[in-house]
């Protein structure tokens, strides 16, 4: 059964730093991985999708890194703003009879002014 | 591309009564998803449709859950009665039959059982 977990469950941190978010996975039989932001109250956003062939994606100040063999990956944000504080949820697909797309707990990012 | 809509928004009830929740995926989706999602949790799968047959509902409470895709369109999750820990955000998401890798999830409803 897939596992994913994301640690810590929060952080904080000042506005302008570089913060890396990690996420692990059990299964490393992965067809991809994404990266959702989540808003207090809201649904979900996509930010990045990894192929399991790929090793990283970027967009914006945002650069996802995939290590399929590990069971690894990182969300790196860049120059951090307060508009980024959320949560942030790491998920994987698994292709299958009944494909499958399983969520760690997310980090909760807060970045103070 | 108008997205996947979920009504209510908000839901408050007393436990033992009644709540429905409603999704309209995006046009042209045939695989349609309910997640529950608690607090400080990431969601969880409740139950997949393709089209408007069930493909996975290992994790949905069926003593007290029910879900319904009847014109392989829109979707109901209903349940009867409510019980305290159900309180919890309800999201919907689709995807396309090609590409079932990447869904689309809806607002959600947030429901609160008192």
């Amino acid at each position: 059964k897939q596992e994913v977990t994301q640690i810590p469950a929060a952080l904080s941190v000042p506005e302008g730093e570089n913060l890396v978010l990690n996420c692990s996975f059990t299964d490393s039989a992965i067809y991809n991985l994404q990266w959702f932001r989540q808003d207090p109250g809201k649904g979900l956003t996509s930010l990045l999708l990894i192929q399991s062939s790929q090793r990283e994606q970027t967009s914006g100040r945002l650069n996802a890194s995939l290590d399929k063999s590990s069971g690894r990956s990182t969300l790196y944000i860049a120059a951090s703003q307060p508009g980024d504080s959320a949560t942030y949820l790491c998920a994987v697909f698994q292709l299958g009879a009944n494909s499958k797309l399983t969520f760690g707990k997310g980090i909760t990012l807060s970045v103070r002014p | 591309e108008a997205g996947v809509a979920q009504s209510p928004r908000y839901k408050i009830i007393e436990k033992r009564q009644s709540v429905a929740f409603w999704c309209n995926p995006i046009s042209g989706h045939a695989t349609l998803y309910w997640y529950q999602q608690i607090l400080g949790q990431g969601p969880k799968l409740l139950i997949q449709f393709q089209n408007n047959g069930v493909v996975d509902d290992s994790q949905l409470p069926k003593d007290r859950f029910s879900a319904e895709r009847l014109k392989g369109v829109d979707s109901t999750l209903k349940i009867q009665p409510a019980k305290l820990e159900d309180s919890a955000v309800y999201l919907c998401a689709s995807s396309s039959f090609l590409t079932q890798e990447t869904q689309y999830f809806g607002p959600g409803t947030r429901l609160l059982v008192l």
